[in-house]
């Protein structure tokens, strides 16, 4: 299965909010309402952010949450603050016990 | 608390054999699948395959099968995988992640291995 596409890169400034698309096929992000979403810092491992499209674990601020429409998730970013630069990575369920990322979006706070 | 550890970075070189593990606690290992994630330097992650240790199988992404073996041993709640051959295309960094017992995503991750293959 192909990656799904994300934009190599998003930006804004303190406060503001920005979102990142995810975008998939019917196979994947278009049929299964299992996508999640994962931050990683630089040399960290990733995190759980986000999953079944717009669940948060227990810990993460509601100023990140997640949607979905057709074959196209995204996350928003409400309330920018430094610590939420890093590389955001979506993945949705393919079917069959596959799982397929995204090519990963580097979020800077400007 | 739950945890992955892995195992330490690894330099080999291309052709050798290589076994790296990812060892799970703070749960009930048989009860969550045990995902292996790819990350290439500067690169973003891919997924290589999940494996099961209640049924020690695994599903394979096409890109990986062939390619690397996964395994499990219950009785120490251990992840395992093995190159036969390794190649420089496959320096990188590997993490473990714990699939969530009902969903299908994974909710604690392991801190990665980097693996590197150089002559």
């Amino acid at each position: 299965q192909s990656a799904l596409t994300q934009p190599p890169s998003a930006s804004g400034s303190p406060g503001q909010s920005v979102t990142i698309s995810c975008t998939g096929t019917s196979s994947d992000v278009g049929t299964y309402n299992y996508v999640s979403w994962y931050q990683q810092h630089p040399g960290k491992a990733p995190k759980l952010m986000i999953y079944e499209v717009g669940e948060r674990p227990s810990g993460v601020p509601d100023r990140f949450s997640g949607s979905k429409s057709g074959n196209t998730a995204s996350l928003t970013v409400s309330g920018l603050r430094a610590e939420d630069e890093a590389d955001y990575y979506c993945s949705s369920y393919a079917g069959s016990n596959n799982w397929v990322f995204g090519g990963g979006t580097m979020l800077t706070v400007l | 608390e739950v945890q992955l550890v892995q195992s330490g970075a690894e330099v080999k070189k291309p052709g050798e054999s290589l076994k790296i593990s990812c060892k799970g606690s703070g749960y009930t290992f048989l009860s969550h699948g045990i995902g292996w994630v790819r990350q290439m330097p500067g690169k973003g992650l891919e997924w290589m395959a999940i494996i099961y240790p209640a049924y020690s199988e695994a599903t394979y992404s096409p890109s990986f099968q062939g390619q690397v073996t996964f395994s499990v041993d219950k009785s120490i709640t251990t992840a395992y995988m093995q190159w036969s051959s390794l190649q420089a295309s496959d320096t990188a960094i590997y993490f473990c992640a714990r699939r969530s017992r009902l969903g299908l995503h994974f909710d604690s991750w392991g801190q990665g291995t980097l693996v590197t293959v150089s002559s």
